[in-house]
């Protein structure tokens, strides 16, 4: 079990293109969550989802963040026309029936 | 104000010495959770304590959670060096469906 896989380590971007961050849960397990962490500080929920729907988006900015988990494949953290605020550790856990959290090791987004 | 502060912010003591770290949290919750993350790393869960429970060991680490204080402390015993890390605790609200609530940590060093 290759455990919580994100994809890419490290993204840096340029102001208004868009980032795609890629998590693949642990085998078995079908809730996924997306926290950010910016510099020096805890993590912020941003949301909950499960296979093809979202449970609990309330942690989402209301602008240019979308969150999907297809059926089939990788959970998906899309923004749109990126910004330097977005620079921040992305992070993505998941868990079998919500309980016992297993977290990825993160993608690191850099905006220039 | 935030839920899932932790006390002190920043700790450094020698190896072989004992840590203690606080938390402190706001609202009624299912659990509380810590993790460890290290440098530019991901997080690793290290215990949950349930909210009927008081204490709770796990080698080197000891939980004990007073719900009527709505704080919870983790001591790590005998330090080691490899212990260098920032430790986060994490509340599970009543009612928020496995949402997570992280608070901005505790970095401890320590030195040999």
């Amino acid at each position: 079990n290759a455990g919580v896989m994100q994809n890419p380590r490290h993204l840096v971007r340029r102001r208004g293109q868009e980032a795609r961050l890629r998590c693949s849960p642990m085998k078995g397990h079908s809730h996924v969550y997306w926290y950010r962490q910016l510099p020096e500080e805890g993590l912020k929920f941003m949301v909950y989802l499960q296979k093809e729907n979202i449970i609990d988006e309330s942690g989402m900015p209301k602008e240019r963040f979308s969150a999907e988990f297809p059926k089939e494949g990788p959970s998906i953290l899309r923004i749109q026309q990126v910004v330097r605020g977005d620079s921040a550790a992305y992070f993505c856990a998941s868990s079998p029936e919500g309980m016992g959290y297993t977290f990825g090791s993160g993608t690191r987004l850099t905006v220039v | 104000s935030q839920q899932g502060e932790e006390d002190p912010q920043a700790l450094s003591i020698q190896e072989g010495e004992n840590a203690t770290m606080n938390c402190s949290y706001k609202t009624s919750i299912n659990n509380l959770q810590w993790y460890r993350q290290n440098s530019g790393r991901g997080l690793v869960h290290l215990i949950l304590i349930r909210s009927n429970e008081r204490e709770k060991h796990s080698g080197r680490l000891r939980v004990t959670l007073d719900t009527s204080k709505k704080s919870s402390s983790l001591l790590i015993t005998a330090s080691r060096a490899a212990d260098t890390a920032s430790y986060f605790c994490a509340t599970e609200r009543t009612g928020t469906a496995s949402k997570l609530t992280f608070g901005t940590g505790t970095r401890l060093q320590v030195t040999l």
